[in-house]
């Protein structure tokens, strides 16, 4: 079975600074996804990035940006020039070649003013 | 564009009771899904709807029945209502059978069993 953790259940980094939350999973499949949702005080689930498991490059969007270690089986998040608005908990997310997800435990961040 | 809709939003049971929580989405997906949530433990699914017709079982699906209404909804119904099932719940759907399509979520249902 696929598991996904998330070692760091919280973490707090200073506004305009950079943090990185770290995921890992284990599978024994050659083909998958892997995903960041981050879902704020209001609950909702909002998708960050997404990364396929055969693209060496590591996904970009705008300040996000992961590290992906397929060897290590390693998928952080690295979050730049931290804004209030990026205080949520972030979910790293596992999607095989079945139509199943499996998450992480989260990890809460706080960005500090 | 509304989504995924999950109603109702918050509900409050007694311990035996039985409940229906409803979800929609107006996107055309196929895949739909019902998860629930607890602290610490992240997202686990109960349930799946891969198509039209078609319902599994994902990682903690005793105590609960789902039905695929149509392309459109998915219902999640607790028989009888136990203070362990007391969590918020989320709908999400997906466009089809490709592991490369993120999930689109509901707003979620906080159930409270007393």
């Amino acid at each position: 079975a696929q598991t996904v953790t998330q070692s760091q259940p919280e973490m707090s980094v200073q506004e305009a600074e950079t943090v990185t939350l770290s995921c890992t999973y284990d599978t024994s499949e050659s083909n998958y996804y892997l995903f960041w949702y981050k879902q704020p005080p209001s609950r909702q689930m909002i998708l960050v990035i997404r990364q396929e498991a055969y693209k060496q490059q590591n996904a970009t969007e705008n300040r996000f940006s992961v590290n992906f270690q397929k060897a290590a089986k390693s998928f952080s998040l690295k979050i730049s020039d931290s804004q209030l608005g990026d205080t949520a908990m972030y979910f790293c997310a596992y999607s095989n070649t079945g139509n199943q997800f499996y998450f992480g435990t989260g990890t809460s961040l706080t960005v500090i003013p | 564009n509304a989504g995924v809709t999950q109603t109702p939003k918050f509900q409050v049971l007694k311990t035996g009771q039985s409940m229906t929580l409803q979800c929609a989405q107006d996107m055309n997906h196929n895949s739909m899904y019902w998860y629930r949530q607890d602290p610490g433990m992240g997202l686990r699914l109960i349930y799946y709807s891969a198509s039209e017709g078609t319902t599994d079982k994902g990682e903690v699906p005793n105590g609960y029945n789902v039905s695929r209404l149509n392309k459109r909804e998915f219902s999640l119904r607790l028989e009888s209502a136990a203070p362990s099932q007391t969590s918020v719940y989320f709908c999400a759907s997906r466009p089809g059978h490709y592991s490369n399509q993120p999930q689109h979520f509901g707003d979620g249902t906080r159930l409270s069993i007393l």
